[in-house]
Protein backbone atom coordinates (compact mmCIF):
# COMPACT_ATOMS: atom_id res chain seq x y z
CA UNK A 1 0.00 0.00 0.00
CA UNK A 2 1.10 3.55 -0.78
CA UNK A 3 1.72 5.78 2.07
CA UNK A 4 3.72 7.99 4.26
CA UNK A 5 5.55 6.82 7.32
CA UNK A 6 6.76 8.39 10.00
CA UNK A 7 9.04 6.93 12.71
CA UNK A 8 8.84 6.26 15.35
CA UNK A 9 5.75 7.60 17.04
CA UNK A 10 6.97 8.53 20.03
CA UNK A 11 10.50 10.08 20.87
CA UNK A 12 12.17 10.73 24.08
CA UNK A 13 15.31 12.27 24.57
CA UNK A 14 17.58 14.41 26.79
CA UNK A 15 17.90 18.07 26.25
CA UNK A 16 21.30 19.22 24.12
CA UNK A 17 20.73 15.89 22.49
CA UNK A 18 19.96 16.10 18.33
CA UNK A 19 17.46 13.52 17.46
CA UNK A 20 16.53 12.66 13.73
CA UNK A 21 12.57 12.04 12.75
CA UNK A 22 12.35 9.49 9.99
CA UNK A 23 9.67 10.15 7.42
CA UNK A 24 9.52 7.82 3.87
CA UNK A 25 6.86 8.14 1.40
CA UNK A 26 6.44 5.34 -1.63
CA UNK A 27 3.82 7.69 -3.18
CA UNK A 28 6.60 9.09 -6.01
CA UNK A 29 5.43 12.58 -4.92
CA UNK A 30 7.84 15.35 -5.48
CA UNK A 31 7.20 17.15 -2.69
CA UNK A 32 7.90 16.94 0.77
CA UNK A 33 7.08 18.86 3.97
CA UNK A 34 7.73 18.97 7.81
CA UNK A 35 5.19 20.70 10.02
CA UNK A 36 5.46 20.80 13.76
CA UNK A 37 2.19 21.88 16.09
CA UNK A 38 2.41 22.81 19.53
CA UNK A 39 -0.65 22.97 21.94
CA UNK A 40 -3.02 25.43 21.18
CA UNK A 41 -1.64 26.43 17.59
CA UNK A 42 -2.09 25.43 14.69
CA UNK A 43 0.86 23.35 12.23
CA UNK A 44 3.43 25.71 11.53
CA UNK A 45 5.97 25.14 8.45
CA UNK A 46 9.42 24.30 9.44
CA UNK A 47 11.23 23.06 6.24
CA UNK A 48 10.03 21.97 2.70
CA UNK A 49 11.46 20.29 -0.43
CA UNK A 50 10.28 20.13 -3.81
CA UNK A 51 12.81 18.33 -5.26
CA UNK A 52 15.65 15.67 -4.73
CA UNK A 53 18.91 17.49 -3.22
CA UNK A 54 16.83 20.72 -2.70
CA UNK A 55 14.76 22.09 0.42
CA UNK A 56 13.71 25.49 1.87
CA UNK A 57 13.32 26.96 5.21
CA UNK A 58 9.68 27.37 6.72
CA UNK A 59 8.28 29.16 9.16
CA UNK A 60 10.21 28.19 11.96
CA UNK A 61 13.19 26.49 10.40
CA UNK A 62 15.77 28.32 13.22
CA UNK A 63 17.33 24.96 15.32
CA UNK A 64 16.18 22.23 12.56
CA UNK A 65 17.61 20.88 9.76
CA UNK A 66 16.88 18.59 7.16
CA UNK A 67 18.65 16.42 3.87
CA UNK A 68 16.83 15.21 0.78
CA UNK A 69 19.20 12.79 -0.86
CA UNK A 70 16.53 10.14 -1.97
CA UNK A 71 12.84 11.24 -2.82
CA UNK A 72 11.71 8.68 -0.97
CA UNK A 73 12.98 10.27 2.65
CA UNK A 74 12.97 13.65 4.39
CA UNK A 75 14.55 13.18 7.76
CA UNK A 76 14.41 16.08 10.27
CA UNK A 77 16.99 16.66 12.25
CA UNK A 78 16.13 18.60 15.72
CA UNK A 79 19.42 20.11 16.84
CA UNK A 80 20.12 21.18 20.29
CA UNK A 81 19.92 24.83 19.23
CA UNK A 82 16.39 24.27 18.83
CA UNK A 83 15.00 26.41 22.19
CA UNK A 84 11.43 24.19 22.31
CA UNK A 85 12.05 21.02 20.65
CA UNK A 86 8.60 19.52 22.55
CA UNK A 87 6.24 19.37 20.13
CA UNK A 88 4.01 16.97 17.52
CA UNK A 89 5.93 16.82 14.24
CA UNK A 90 4.23 15.98 10.92
CA UNK A 91 5.28 14.91 7.81
CA UNK A 92 3.72 15.45 4.57
CA UNK A 93 3.99 15.00 1.01
CA UNK A 94 2.65 16.20 -2.37
CA UNK A 95 2.75 15.40 -5.81
CA UNK A 96 3.57 18.47 -7.25
CA UNK A 97 5.32 21.16 -5.24
CA UNK A 98 1.96 22.25 -3.57
CA UNK A 99 1.00 21.53 -0.05
CA UNK A 100 -2.20 22.97 -1.95
CA UNK A 101 -3.01 20.50 -3.66
CA UNK A 102 -5.72 17.84 -2.55
CA UNK A 103 -3.54 14.75 -2.78
CA UNK A 104 -1.76 15.73 -0.44
CA UNK A 105 -0.75 13.07 2.29
CA UNK A 106 0.62 13.53 6.04
CA UNK A 107 2.08 11.13 8.08
CA UNK A 108 0.79 9.63 11.76
CA UNK A 109 2.98 11.98 13.33
CA UNK A 110 5.84 11.96 15.95
CA UNK A 111 5.74 13.44 19.23
CA UNK A 112 8.97 14.36 21.19
CA UNK A 113 9.31 14.82 24.35
CA UNK A 114 12.84 16.31 25.56
CA UNK A 115 13.41 15.94 29.10
CA UNK B 1 -0.07 35.13 15.50
CA UNK B 2 -2.16 32.63 14.31
CA UNK B 3 -3.25 33.67 11.13
CA UNK B 4 -6.32 30.86 10.70
CA UNK B 5 -8.22 30.38 13.99
CA UNK B 6 -10.83 27.53 15.04
CA UNK B 7 -12.01 29.30 17.95
CA UNK B 8 -14.17 26.31 18.97
CA UNK B 9 -11.83 23.45 20.03
CA UNK B 10 -14.76 21.12 20.53
CA UNK B 11 -18.55 20.32 19.32
CA UNK B 12 -21.19 17.57 20.12
CA UNK B 13 -23.88 16.55 17.67
CA UNK B 14 -26.51 14.26 17.72
CA UNK B 15 -26.48 11.76 14.97
CA UNK B 16 -28.55 13.04 11.87
CA UNK B 17 -28.20 16.28 12.75
CA UNK B 18 -25.93 19.21 11.02
CA UNK B 19 -22.82 19.65 12.30
CA UNK B 20 -20.82 23.15 11.79
CA UNK B 21 -17.39 23.71 12.08
CA UNK B 22 -15.95 27.45 11.83
CA UNK B 23 -12.93 29.11 10.91
CA UNK B 24 -11.79 32.61 10.63
CA UNK B 25 -8.41 33.70 8.84
CA UNK B 26 -6.61 37.21 9.01
CA UNK B 27 -4.60 37.26 6.01
CA UNK B 28 -6.34 38.86 3.09
CA UNK B 29 -4.21 37.03 0.61
CA UNK B 30 -5.50 33.87 1.57
CA UNK B 31 -7.46 32.23 -1.07
CA UNK B 32 -7.88 29.09 -1.12
CA UNK B 33 -9.12 27.18 1.81
CA UNK B 34 -8.89 23.59 2.57
CA UNK B 35 -10.80 21.40 5.33
CA UNK B 36 -8.73 17.87 6.64
CA UNK B 37 -10.13 15.00 8.72
CA UNK B 38 -7.95 13.82 11.27
CA UNK B 39 -8.66 10.24 13.86
CA UNK B 40 -6.28 9.57 16.48
CA UNK B 41 -3.06 7.93 15.60
CA UNK B 42 -4.02 8.40 11.76
CA UNK B 43 -2.59 12.18 10.07
CA UNK B 44 -4.56 14.34 8.54
CA UNK B 45 -6.64 13.45 5.14
CA UNK B 46 -8.05 15.89 2.80
CA UNK B 47 -11.23 16.70 3.05
CA UNK B 48 -12.60 19.49 0.98
CA UNK B 49 -11.37 22.56 -0.49
CA UNK B 50 -12.58 26.08 -1.90
CA UNK B 51 -11.20 28.81 -4.21
CA UNK B 52 -11.89 31.81 -3.29
CA UNK B 53 -13.59 32.56 -6.27
CA UNK B 54 -16.29 30.41 -5.40
CA UNK B 55 -18.48 30.94 -1.96
CA UNK B 56 -19.66 27.16 -1.78
CA UNK B 57 -18.34 24.25 -2.49
CA UNK B 58 -20.10 20.78 -1.87
CA UNK B 59 -19.47 16.97 -1.48
CA UNK B 60 -21.84 14.63 -0.63
CA UNK B 61 -22.56 15.29 2.86
CA UNK B 62 -20.04 18.01 3.43
CA UNK B 63 -20.42 21.27 2.19
CA UNK B 64 -17.75 24.36 2.34
CA UNK B 65 -18.96 28.16 2.82
CA UNK B 66 -16.72 31.18 2.49
CA UNK B 67 -17.03 34.60 3.40
CA UNK B 68 -14.57 36.86 2.07
CA UNK B 69 -15.97 39.84 3.28
CA UNK B 70 -15.89 38.57 6.66
CA UNK B 71 -12.49 36.02 6.31
CA UNK B 72 -14.36 33.41 7.30
CA UNK B 73 -15.01 29.93 6.10
CA UNK B 74 -17.17 27.07 8.06
CA UNK B 75 -17.94 23.22 7.24
CA UNK B 76 -21.17 21.65 7.39
CA UNK B 77 -22.08 18.36 7.61
CA UNK B 78 -25.43 16.84 7.09
CA UNK B 79 -26.43 14.28 8.28
CA UNK B 80 -23.73 13.95 10.76
CA UNK B 81 -22.64 10.20 11.43
CA UNK B 82 -20.73 8.85 14.20
CA UNK B 83 -18.27 7.75 11.70
CA UNK B 84 -17.33 11.96 11.53
CA UNK B 85 -16.45 11.94 14.97
CA UNK B 86 -12.65 13.06 14.53
CA UNK B 87 -10.64 16.11 14.56
CA UNK B 88 -11.36 19.10 11.66
CA UNK B 89 -8.44 21.43 11.00
CA UNK B 90 -8.96 24.20 8.95
CA UNK B 91 -5.73 25.18 6.41
CA UNK B 92 -5.42 27.99 4.33
CA UNK B 93 -2.75 29.39 1.88
CA UNK B 94 -2.46 31.89 -0.66
CA UNK B 95 -1.37 30.58 -4.44
CA UNK B 96 1.70 32.89 -4.73
CA UNK B 97 2.89 30.78 -1.24
CA UNK B 98 1.63 27.55 -2.67
CA UNK B 99 4.22 25.01 -0.69
CA UNK B 100 2.81 26.69 2.69
CA UNK B 101 -0.69 25.89 4.09
CA UNK B 102 -1.45 27.60 7.47
CA UNK B 103 -3.36 25.66 9.59
CA UNK B 104 -5.77 26.46 12.29
CA UNK B 105 -5.87 24.54 16.09
CA UNK B 106 -8.62 22.02 15.18
CA UNK B 107 -12.23 21.21 16.22
CA UNK B 108 -13.02 18.08 18.08
CA UNK B 109 -16.07 16.96 16.58
CA UNK B 110 -18.08 13.95 18.40
CA UNK B 111 -21.42 13.09 17.10
CA UNK B 112 -23.72 11.21 19.70
CA UNK B 113 -25.29 8.00 18.23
Amino acid sequence: DGGITQSPKYLFRKEGQNVTLSCEQNLNHDAMYWYRQDPGQGLRLIYYSQIVNDFQKGDIAEGYSVSREKKESFPLTVTSAQKNPTAFYLCASSIAGSIMNTEAFFGQGTRLTVV
Amino acid sequence: DQQVKQNSPSLSVQEGRISILNCDYTNSMFDYFLWYKKYPAEGPTFLISISSIKDKNEDGRFTVFLNKSAKHLSLHIVPSQPGDSAVYFCAASAQTGANNLFFGTGTRLTVIP
